[in-house]
Parts: C-alpha cells; structure tokens; sequence
C-alpha cells in the first residue's frame, strides 16, 4: 500500500520569501508524484508531476519540486511567493495499475502575508 | 479552457434519504473519479470507472454507493441512504486516457448530511 506524510499542516511566510512545503511517501513498489492546488471555493489543480526522468521538476506559476528517491522526499519549491499563492497544497502518489487512483497527503495550507 | 463542472455546489439532505451528485466530465475524457474529503481530512479516493464499468473501487465505496454514466456526459454518484458520517466535499475528476494524463478536478459538491 502506498501512504503520503505533508508533515506541516500550515505554512506561514511572508511574501517574496521563499518557501518548501514537503512531502514523503511510502510504497513497496516505484510511484509516480504530484502536487495538486486548491485555491478557496474551487477544485484541485495540477501543479506538478514526477513521471521519470530529470528529478527536478518545473510546474506552474514558478513551483518546482524535486524527486529523492534515497528519501522517498518529493518537496515543493518556490524561490519567491506571492500573495496569490495563498491555497492548500497536496501532494499525492500514484502507481501503475489499471486506475491510476490518486493518493492524498493530508494537505499544508500555504499563507503568504504581505 | 475545458473544465469539469460539479452540480450542485452544496446539498443538505436528511438522515437516511437519497443523494445523486452530478458531474459533467471534460468530453473527450475517457475515465472518472469520484473523491471525497471529510472536513479536516485527507482527500480520499472513492471509484474509478472506464468503458462503462468500475475499475477499482475503495474500502469506502460500500453497497449503499453507486456510480453511473447515464447520457455519455454526465456522471452521477448516488448515496442510498446518507449517513452523518456522509458528510464531505465530493470531487469529481477526469482524464483523457493517454498514459497517466492528468487528473482534472472539478470544484466539489459539499454534502451536508443531518
């Protein structure tokens, strides 16, 4: 079975500064990885996914993250927030199956302040 | 942009009745998902369905769930007879079929359950 770990369930951070939101996974077998946003009052979107390839990944509106394999780590990056990124943030796994069924991680409210 | 829509955005219902959300997925898509979140919990898959039938299903997706793509537009979830603990935002999400495409969301439905 597979499990996803976003330790801070809140983040806060002054805008332009930059920011991490982790995530660590566990999984007996090799997973794909996203990240997925939640602005208020809408649904999720992607971010970001890790298929295979270059570890470091670039998504939308500047957010990078990179894939560790050694720490089953797939941390979010952003070298300079806004105050439009304020949302909630999941990273979530997927294995190769006839689905492709989404795992959740708990999600880690992201709140810039000016 | 092509979206997925959720109807309606909040449904209050009593103990017992019968509930039936609504989904429209991005047309061309070929499978579905239902997810639900409990407030303050993780976003959890619910059931996935491709060609007319469900691919996998969770521990959660017990008998009194269905799911059913009527027209070959709209795709509903029905709860038999609600529960309290019922009571989540619904997502519904699509993906085209290419290998592991990209999960699009819809903006929930909040099922209120009392």
């Amino acid at each position: 079975a597979q499990s996803v770990t976003q330790l801070d369930s809140q983040v806060p951070v002054f805008e332009e500064a930059p920011v991490e939101l982790r995530c660590n996974y566990s999984s007996s077998v090799s997973v794909y990885l996203f990240w997925y946003v939640q602005y208020p009052n809408q649904g999720l979107q992607l971010l970001l996914k890790y298929l295979s390839g270059s570890t470091l990944v670039k998504g939308i509106n500047g957010f990078e993250a990179e894939f560790n394999k050694s720490q089953t780590s797939f941390h979010l990056r952003k070298p300079s927030v806004h105050i439009s990124d304020t949302a909630e943030y999941f990273c979530a796994v997927s294995r190769m199956d006839s689905s492709y069924k989404l795992i959740f991680g708990s999600g880690t409210r992201l709140l810039v302040r000016p | 942009e092509p979206e997925v829509t959720q109807t309606p955005s909040h449904q209050v219902t009593q103990m017992g009745q019968e509930v039936i959300l609504r989904c429209v997925p991005i047309s061309n898509h070929l499978y579905f998902y239902w997810y639900r979140q409990i407030l303050g919990q993780k976003v959890e898959f619910l059931v996935s369905f491709y060609n007319n039938e469900i691919s996998e299903k969770s521990e959660i997706f017990d008998d009194q769930f269905s799911v059913e793509r009527p027209d070959g537009s709209n795709f509903t979830l029905k709860i038999r007879s609600t529960k309290l603990e019922d009571s989540a935002m619904y997502f519904c999400a699509s993906r085209a079929g290419q290998f592991l495409g990209t999960q699009y969301f819809g903006p929930g439905t909040r099922l209120t359950v009392l």
